[in-house]
């Protein structure tokens, strides 16, 4: 079964807007990560946020994580067309596995 | 350096027939997981192989097995092929494992298409 749940399940924005992804998972993690998957292919690390920390920045994207909530969101910073994918948040899952949400398909238009 | 490769890119079998695919981690990674992806979803964990042993194993049936080399590829088989296993398969690698759940860095994945 997934742990985690993204959403939005797609979204379409301009090229320059930013795009915001939520994840909400469902018991206590060690740390949470966000993966980029473009049509099909394999999984790109984007960035990993550990459960003592709140927020980390890489380039344009920031992660937000809220353990209370259980939630974490990705905001990506003055898209591009580039960007346009599929965004996973993960969790690890008994120390031995990880656990990925459905995802969020993300469209920028040019 | 090179990254983690998988092999074949894609494959098309038979119900009832077996598969084999192949992975190779990052030099000096020593952890080996493999993901089945159906379209439309994200990833699901099958196996965790870590020092050439199982460390952890998701929900499959045990028609799904896999095994780590001394030089820490992988392969994961498949027996008794059913339509619902059309899917593709990735396996990821990470310098750590056996209880620590870190980065990945995935292959490209193989694309399995079982008529």
């Amino acid at each position: 079964s997934q742990q985690g749940e993204e959403d939005p399940q797609a979204l379409s924005i301009q090229e320059g807007e930013n795009a915001t992804m939520n994840c909400s998972y469902k018991t206590s993690i060690n740390n949470l990560q966000w993966y980029r998957q473009n049509s099909g292919r394999g999984l790109v690390h984007l960035i990993l946020i550990r459960s003592n920390e709140r927020e980390k920045h890489s380039g344009r994207l920031r992660v937000t994580l809220d353990t209370s909530k259980k939630s974490s969101s990705l905001l990506i910073t003055a898209s591009r067309a580039a960007d346009t994918a599929s965004y996973f948040c993960a969790t690890d899952f008994l120390n031995n596995d990880m656990r990925f949400g459905a995802g969020t398909r993300l469209t920028v238009k040019p | 350096d090179a990254g983690v490769t998988q092999s074949p890119t894609h494959l098309i079998k038979t119900r009832g027939q077996h598969v084999t695919l192949r992975c190779s981690p990052i030099s000096g990674h020593k952890s080996v997981s493999w993901y089945q992806q159906v379209l439309g979803q994200g990833p699901q964990f099958i196996f965790q192989y870590y020092e050439k042993e199982e460390r952890g194993r998701g929900n499959f049936p045990d028609r799904f097995s896999a095994r780590q080399f001394p030089n820490y590829s992988s392969e994961l088989n498949v027996n008794a092929l059913l339509l619902g296993d059309s899917a593709l398969y990735l396996c990821a690698s990470s310098p750590f494992g056996g209880g620590r759940a870190d980065t990945q860095y995935f292959g490209p994945g193989t694309r399995l298409t079982v008529l």
